[in-house]
């Protein structure tokens, strides 16, 4: 089985500072790792996705994320928040080839004017 | 804005009832998930549906069903309904099924039910 951890449930940044969420994956075979967000009221958005090609991930509105196999972290980072980045953030896994996602628990992301 | 539809966007039960939710996928979808988002949690699992047949499920009990349409369109149906499945339902379309991990999932809106 497979599991997802996001360290922090809530995390905040001063408008233009790095952002950076955490995310550590379980799992017995290679995970495909997504991270997506959600704004209040709103479904999810896919931010980015990671599957087996190029280990740093660009995502959509700055962010990347970088899969890193030893240490089972993807975590997520753009260079300069804004305030359009306040929402909450999920990070995803999915084992089979059914794409049936396994999500975090979610973070919180406040960015401070 | 993702092409994916859910209706209704809230609903107020009482314990014990049933309640249908509905999922109108993104044209040329054939796959649909549906997703429970208790508050302040993840998203959890509940099953998947591929061209009408059930193609995977999560750890629900068996009054959680569902139903998917030649048009792509879909249901979940919920009996008995408990206090704790107070919480936002989502559906997410998606082209493939079996084999489709690298096909991105396009979520709606929600539907919020809420058990008294």
């Amino acid at each position: 089985a497979q599991s997802v951890t996001q360290l922090g449930s809530h995390v905040s940044v001063s408008e233009g500072a790095l952002v950076l969420l955490r995310c550590n994956y379980s799992s017995s075979v290679p995970p495909y790792l997504f991270w997506y967000v959600q704004y209040p009221n709103q479904g999810l958005q896919l931010l980015l996705k990671y599957t087996s090609a190029a280990t740093l991930v660009k995502g959509i509105n700055g962010f990347e994320a970088e899969f890193k196999k030893s240490e089972t972290s993807f975590h997520l980072t753009k260079p300069s928040a804004h305030m359009s980045d306040a929402a909450e953030y999920f990070c995803a896994v999915s084992l089979n080839a059914g794409n049936m996602l396994t999500f975090g628990g979610g973070t919180r992301l406040m960015v401070k004017p | 804005e993702t092409g994916v539809t859910q209706s209704p966007t809230h609903l107020i039960k009482t314990r014990g009832q049933q309640v249908t939710l509905r999922c109108s996928s993104q044209s040329g979808h054939n796959t649909v998930s549906w997703y429970q988002q208790a508050l302040g949690q993840g998203p959890q699992f509940i099953f998947q549906y591929y061209r009408e047949e059930e193609n995977g499920r999560g750890n629900f009990p068996p009054r959680f069903s569902g139903l998917q349409f030649p048009n792509y369109s879909s249901e979940l149906n919920v009996n008995a309904l408990e206090l704790d499945d107070s919480a936002l339902y989502l559906c997410a379309s998606s082209r493939g099924g079996y084999g489709a991990t690298q096909e991105t999932q396009y979520f709606g809106p929600g539907t919020r039910l809420l058990v008294l």
